[in-house]
């Protein structure tokens, strides 16, 4: 099964912070992706990346940016966090050949900014 | 830019009752559907997807997902549901040869024992 680790699953940071969330996938999955989750909006897409240092914006880009140096990791950066940022950070990957079969998610980070 | 939209945001059953959950997209053409399921404390899991032929399918755990064409539905069905199935439900759709899935907001199913 492939499985896409996120690095912590829960995370309290201050306003201000530079927040680092890993995600990493042993499936040698060429497509990444992080969703954020927000009760009642569902998963809204943050930026994805197709190919090592590919990046693209997604819907809701504004005060993320996120770094693919490495085929299996995708990071997501939060520059300053803000309490609006306060969420569940959903990271997601699925193989070139496979995009219209759907992702496989990672677990999770539920990340809190005080 | 294509959206999906879930028709309710709260079901609550009780275990033996039919469980039909609506889904409706916006998307100027070919699709791929899905529909996930997250589980309490879970991560999100495939349970079906669409993407080609007949138009029903069926996925994990006796669900069973109708695509209408003309009415851009993908509607969530299972005859008789079990405690187990409390959860909550995303349909999701992408262009036919689009990477990215756009999301619903989910709905929330609650059965009671």
């Amino acid at each position: 099964d492939v499985k896409v680790t996120q690095s912590s699953r829960y995370l309290v940071k201050r306003t201000g912070e530079k927040v680092f969330l890993e995600c990493v996938q042993d499936m040698d999955h060429e497509n990444m992706f992080w969703y954020r989750q927000d009760p009642g909006l569902g998963l809204r897409l943050i930026y994805f990346s197709y190919d090592v240092k590919m990046k693209e914006k997604g819907d809701i880009p504004e005060g993320y940016s996120v770094s693919r140096e490495k085929k299996e990791r995708f990071s997501l950066i939060l520059e300053s966090a803000s309490t609006n940022q306060t969420s569940m950070y959903l990271c997601a990957s699925s193989a070139y050949s496979d995009r219209i079969y759907g992702y496989t998610f990672g677990s999770g980070t539920r990340l809190t900014v005080v | 830019a294509q959206s999906v939209s879930q028709h309710n945001h709260h079901v609550i059953l009780s275990e033996a009752a039919s469980l039909e959950l609506g889904c409706n997209y916006s998307y100027g053409g070919t699709v791929n559907l899905f529909w996930y399921v997250q589980y309490p404390g879970q991560h999100l899991q495939l349970l079906l997807k669409y993407f080609s032929g007949d138009p029903l399918v069926k996925g994990i755990k006796g669900f069973e997902a109708e695509f209408i064409k003309s009415k851009f539905s993908f509607n969530l069905r299972k005859p008789s549901v079990q405690w187990s199935d409390t959860a909550e439900y995303f349909c999701a759709v992408s262009g036919a040869n689009d990477y990215k899935l756009s999301f619903g907001a989910g709905t929330t199913v609650t059965v009671r024992a």
